[in-house]
């Protein structure tokens, strides 16, 4: 079936270090999001990138739609970076599949 | 800008009870709403999409029966857990989208956290 694939399942670094993120896909996509969960459970979009490279601040996000890949970037890691992070893929009109996420622990 | 409000944040239910949640579009109409359910230790699995003009449909593992869902409109919908017992435990969440030329974006809410006692 349609499946997303993250890694690392989880990633620890020390303050100031960079992150990154895969996300992997193993049918042909039509966009890419990224999210990023906070303890309670929301998301927040950090991205949403069919193709090519996006930036927002210390984060970027670079998608290869031929390759069925798409990482996030995180630069300078901060303590507050630490949480869990989604990526997640339509597939299909209005289906979105969830990668497993990568849990990134920052320590100070 | 688009905005999705899910509610409530969080419900305590005693087995065998059921929990209603609800999702409104703000800003956009949302043409299909797609929910999902993450329980404890394990990602978002998708339950049901709903789309404007068509049945809903239903993931492998979820039911009609089980997860009834209503969407009225294009700025609304609800879903209800019956019978809810441990395993259905976990956070729900809405997400609404538009599709269109430029993709599906789909817009989340904040989440309904189902607790089951």
């Amino acid at each position: 079936g349609q499946q997303v694939q993250q890694s690392p399942a989880s990633l620890v670094l020390q303050e100031g270090e960079n992150a990154e993120l895969q996300c992997n896909f193993s049918t042909s996509l039509n966009s890419m999001q990224w999210f990023y969960q906070r303890p309670g459970g929301s998301l927040v979009s950090l991205f949403y990138n069919p193709s090519g490279t996006k930036h927002s601040g210390r984060l970027t996000s670079t998608t290869v739609i031929k390759e069925r890949r798409s990482s996030l970037h995180i630069s300078s890691s901060q303590t507050t970076d630490s949480g869990t992070y989604l990526c997640a893929s339509d597939t299909n009109a209005y289906k979105v599949i969830f990668g497993k996420g990568t849990h990134l622990h920052v320590l100070p | 800008g688009a905005l999705v409000y899910q509610y409530p944040r969080r419900t305590i239910c005693k087995s065998g009870t059921s929990m209603r949640m609800e999702c409104q579009a703000v800003g956009f109409q949302a043409t299909s709403v797609a929910w999902y359910r993450q329980s404890p230790q394990k990602t978002f699995e998708l339950i049901a999409l709903s789309t404007v003009n068509s049945a809903i449909k239903y993931e492998q593992n979820f039911t009609q029966e089980k997860f009834p869902i209503s969407h009225p409109n294009l700025s609304f919908s609800s879903m209800t857990v019956l019978n809810a017992y441990l395993e259905d435990r976990g956070l729900y969440l809405c997400g609404a989208g538009t599709g269109g030329n430029s993709g599906n974006t789909l817009y989340f809410g904040e989440g309904s956290r189902l607790i089951v006692v």
